[in-house]
């Protein structure tokens, strides 16, 4: 395993309260990605970062944000819930250009 | 974004080769062709990766086009084990993210 923890694993939430799910890695990489899976739509990439504060938006950025303060930790922040935000939420890390890609185990989230 | 194309299902007789395809007609020169794998409940795993070159690992091999405009994922000898989502995914250099399509289920008959 790469030393990827995501937390909580399972939440359910109420529509429109805030929800932060944090990414935690322990091998020093320098790119993390948050991806949500959907039935027929494979994973789709939300927001990465490359490097400490600098983040970008993925391909269904809308109504999510993302943090990274430190090299170790990726938040990903939906600020006010949604049921069409249920979904399982994917980290993922990379060192680097030709390297593969490790993946956390998921955090399944409902909106209710 | 880049997108790849893969048939949706494909079925396979335990202990025999695999060709799983992938299209990815809008590849560009310096785009990286990965394969991942995902089991049920688990996140994706890695499986090989490549640019021009075929590339074998103890897990499989990776055939890609002259024009790289489409790869195979080759899996030597199929076990049930290797029952799963296979994923092909562009790898942008720019930006170094992947891009996921909605990948091929494998099943693999005893």
């Amino acid at each position: 395993d790469a030393g990827i923890t995501q937390s909580p694993r399972h939440k359910v939430t109420e529509t429109g309260t805030p929800v932060t799910l944090r990414c935690h890695q322990t091998e020093n990489h320098r790119y993390m990605y948050w991806y949500r899976q959907d039935p027929g739509h494979g994973l789709r990439l939300i927001h990465y970062s490359y490097g400490v504060k600098d983040t970008d938006k993925g391909e269904v950025s809308d109504g999510y944000s993302v943090s990274r303060s430190k090299t170790e930790d990726f938040l990903l922040t939906l600020e006010s819930a949604t049921s069409s935000q249920t979904s399982v939420y994917f980290c993922a890390t990379n060192l680097g250009t030709n390297t593969e890609a490790f993946f956390g185990q998921g955090t399944r989230l409902t909106v209710v | 974004d880049a997108k790849t194309t893969q048939p949706n299902s494909m079925e396979s007789n335990e202990e025999e080769p695999v060709h799983l395809p992938c299209n990815h007609s809008t590849i560009s020169g310096t785009d990286y062709i990965h394969w991942y794998r995902q089991l049920p409940s688990q996140g994706p795993e890695y499986v090989i990766h490549g640019l021009t070159s075929n590339v074998n690992n103890r897990m499989a091999s990776l055939a890609i086009a002259e024009d790289r405009k489409s790869s195979t994922l080759i899996l030597h000898r199929a076990t049930l084990r290797d029952a799963a989502v296979y994923y092909c995914i562009l790898n942008k250099r720019t930006g170094n993210q992947f891009y996921f399509g909605t990948g091929t289920s494998l099943t693999v008959i005893p």
